[in-house]
């Protein structure tokens, strides 16, 4: 089992529609919790991120993170064609190294 | 220019060759990683450094070697290429000082024949 799951996609949604992205994961160590968008053939690049439990807000993106489940979510409001990307959920620990564990990414796709 | 830059974006090998994929930041960053990213697998760590001369392994480091003579630099070398080593490699970098600065480079598609 991966110690973090990300469900795949594609998802396809209208312009304007709000847009929700999961991942869980099973190791009660993380701490740091941060999205990353990962345009075709580029890097990924930090979007959003929280520590521990709770809710972020930046513009039209919103991070939740729930440890007693978890479960952590990215929802986009007023989505964009711009928007169209693989978002990647990406996670580590408090203490020992620093390397971010994964999810898998979902592939975003806003029609106009 | 500042940032972090891996080299080549690009290359086709046979099996069986050695090939190294260069990387290098400007920022002095004490930390280096170097991930793969496969369809269905996300970005998986296949090794680290938190300084020079510093380097450990990571979720996959089979077939794959790295060194850090100096800060700015983090080579991965493979050692006798396997079709199993095509993927896209990203490099990374991440300050201490920060929590969640971690900057990626646009990375490098690797085909092995």
């Amino acid at each position: 089992q991966k110690e973090v799951e990300q469900d795949p996609g594609p998802l396809s949604v209208p312009e304007g529609a709000i847009v929700s992205l999961n991942c869980t994961y099973s190791n009660s160590a993380f701490q740091y919790f941060m999205w990353y968008r990962q345009y075709s053939r580029k890097g990924p690049e930090l979007l959003m991120y929280t520590y521990s439990s709770g809710n972020k807000e930046d513009g039209r993106f919103t991070a939740q993170v729930d440890k007693s489940s978890k479960y952590i979510s990215l929802f986009i409001r007023d989505s964009q064609p711009s928007d169209s990307a693989t978002y990647l959920c990406a996670l580590r620990g408090d203490t020992g190294r620093r390397a971010l564990t994964f999810g898998s990414g979902t592939r975003l796709q806003v029609q106009p | 220019d500042a940032g972090i830059t891996q080299s080549p974006r690009y290359k086709i090998t046979e099996t069986g060759r050695q090939v190294t994929l260069m990387c290098h930041q400007t920022w002095s960053h004490s930390y280096m990683f170097w991930y793969r990213q496969d369809l269905g697998h996300g970005l998986r760590l296949i090794y680290y450094s938190a300084a020079a001369d510093i380097t450990d392994k990571g979720e996959v480091p089979d077939g794959y070697v790295v060194s850090r003579s100096k800060t700015e630099n983090f080579p991965l070398t493979l050692e006798s290429a396997t079709r199993s080593q095509t993927s896209v490699y990203f490099c990374a970098s991440s300050d201490p000082g920060t929590d969640y600065g971690y900057t990626f480079g646009s990375g490098t598609r690797l085909t092995v024949v």
